[in-house]
């Protein structure tokens, strides 16, 4: 079975701009969250999606948001990009909302 | 605030000797709780968890105990391999996962 994929895997952007990060879940798996992960934080929650709801949401700005399509794939955006931004975003499926996550390798953005 | 903790940022063992991480929590409500491996630009990688029901979970070198009333867990590696040297994160679940910082762990042939 092929594992959480996301993509792009690399994206470098300019302040100001906005990005979108996808994300593929295991097949079958109908949760997705997402992380940030930064040197100084570690792993922080960003959001989490089931049936296209978002169930849960981290402590984040509101330029950071997501969807859910009926496939279970993910997509996050963040608008306004700024410096801080900068971080490895990681993707996890699981099968139901309190199963097991499995995370995909993550996207590194770089915002300059 | 935060209500996960690893407090060694890295741990250094040798080969063939046993690894023990630590982990502690501050929320009661956790109610079950994961070990993920992290090697650099790969996503985590799911480990071994346990259910706030249990005390010990084992699977192959990995086991995880937990501690309820000190609000602790551990993860023991026995025997540390080369290969098990990465970055460890604890997690705990409570409507989501809140993580640690996470520990370096560096075994050492």
């Amino acid at each position: 079975k092929a594992g959480v994929t996301q993509t792009p895997r690399y994206l470098i952007k300019t302040r100001g701009q906005q990005v979108t990060l996808s994300c593929s879940p295991i097949s079958g798996h109908r949760s997705v969250s997402w992380y940030q992960q930064t040197p100084g934080q570690g792993l922080q929650f960003l959001f989490e999606y089931f049936s296209e709801t978002q169930r849960n949401k981290g402590n984040f700005p509101g330029r950071f948001s997501g969807r859910q399509f009926s496939n279970s794939r993910s997509e996050m955006n963040v608008s306004t990009l700024e410096l801080g931004d900068s971080a490895l975003y990681l993707c996890a499926s699981s099968l139901g909302r309190l199963d097991t996550q499995y995370f995909g390798p993550g996207t590194r953005l770089t915002v300059l | 605030d935060q209500q996960v903790k690893q407090n060694s940022p890295s741990l250094s063992v040798q080969e063939g000797r046993i690894s023990i991480l630590n982990c502690d929590y501050t929320n009661s409500m956790f109610d079950y709780f994961l070990w993920y491996k992290k090697y650099p630009a790969e996503g985590p990688t799911f480990l071994i968890s346990i259910s706030s029901i249990k005390d010990k979970n084992e699977d192959g070198r990995f086991t995880v105990f937990l501690n309820k009333s000190a609000k602790h867990l551990s993860l023991h590696i026995v025997p540390s391999q080369p290969g098990d040297s990465a970055v460890y994160f604890c997690a705990a679940s409570h409507e989501k996962l809140t993580f640690g910082k996470g520990t370096l762990l560096t075994v050492n042939p």
